[in-house]
């Protein structure tokens, strides 16, 4: 039973290009979340995707932007990239409206640098 | 700012002992915690929740303690190995209804001498 898989799973961007993370949630999983991890901090929350909408949004500009797909795998965009979006980005998968709460599972991320 | 932080930065434990790491909350509303692992080079993993009507739930060498009165959270890890470095993650879940979008705190560094 795979996992949750990210990739590319390290990015090497200059400033003011776009890029596009990928990620394939855990099989029987149909909500997809993206997080933001920068060095030493904890995961922020970007945004949450369900049945191919954004369902819930962080503090992050509209620079950063995402897709879900029918067979739930996400998508995120990030345009006119910043130094400051170097980070780790993690996608996590859980089951929206189980019984109880579902725990997010992660992927390894994908470590963005911006140059 | 942010409603979930860690006292200790990071712990340093001999082999064998137990290790407890706390983490505070602010958030009053909040009824869902969860403790993750998160291994150099790996994303986070998740170890042991408790609900906010529990104030304690025990599983496989980990207890995680619930103190709702002065909103406190700890992570005891009994015998501890060194594949338990790390970093540990409290979350507290800020949505709830079904959408299920957790809060990180900074984090504390575990590092377990032989």
């Amino acid at each position: 039973d795979a996992g949750v898989t990210q990739s590319p799973t390290h990015l090497i961007k200059t400033r003011g290009q776009q890029v596009t993370l990928r990620c394939s949630p855990k099989s029987g999983h149909d909500t997809v979340s993206w997080y933001q991890q920068a060095l030493g901090q904890g995961p922020q929350f970007i945004f949450q995707y369900y049945e191919e909408e954004e369902r819930q949004r962080g503090n992050f500009p509209d620079r950063f932007s995402g897709h879900q797909f029918p067979n739930y795998s996400s998508e995120l965009n990030v345009n006119a990239l910043l130094l400051g979006d170097s980070a780790l980005y993690l996608c996590a998968s859980s089951l929206m409206g189980s019984s109880y709460n579902s725990p997010l599972h992660f992927g390894n991320g994908t470590r963005l640098t911006v140059t | 700012g942010e409603s979930v932080g860690l006292h200790l930065p990071t712990l340093s434990v001999q082999e064998g002992d137990n290790s407890i790491i706390n983490c505070a909350y602010s958030n009053s509303a909040s009824d869902y915690f969860i403790w993750y692992k998160q291994e150099s080079g790996k994303g986070p993993q998740f170890i042991i929740d408790i609900r906010s009507n529990m104030d304690k739930r025990q599983g496989q060498r980990v207890t995680v303690l619930l103190n709702k009165t002065v909103k406190h959270l700890s992570l005891q890890i009994a015998a501890t190995q060194p594949g338990d470095s790390a970093v540990y993650f409290c979350a507290e879940n800020i949505s709830p209804g079904g959408s299920y979008i957790p809060t990180f705190g900074r984090g504390t560094s575990l590092i377990v001498h032989p």
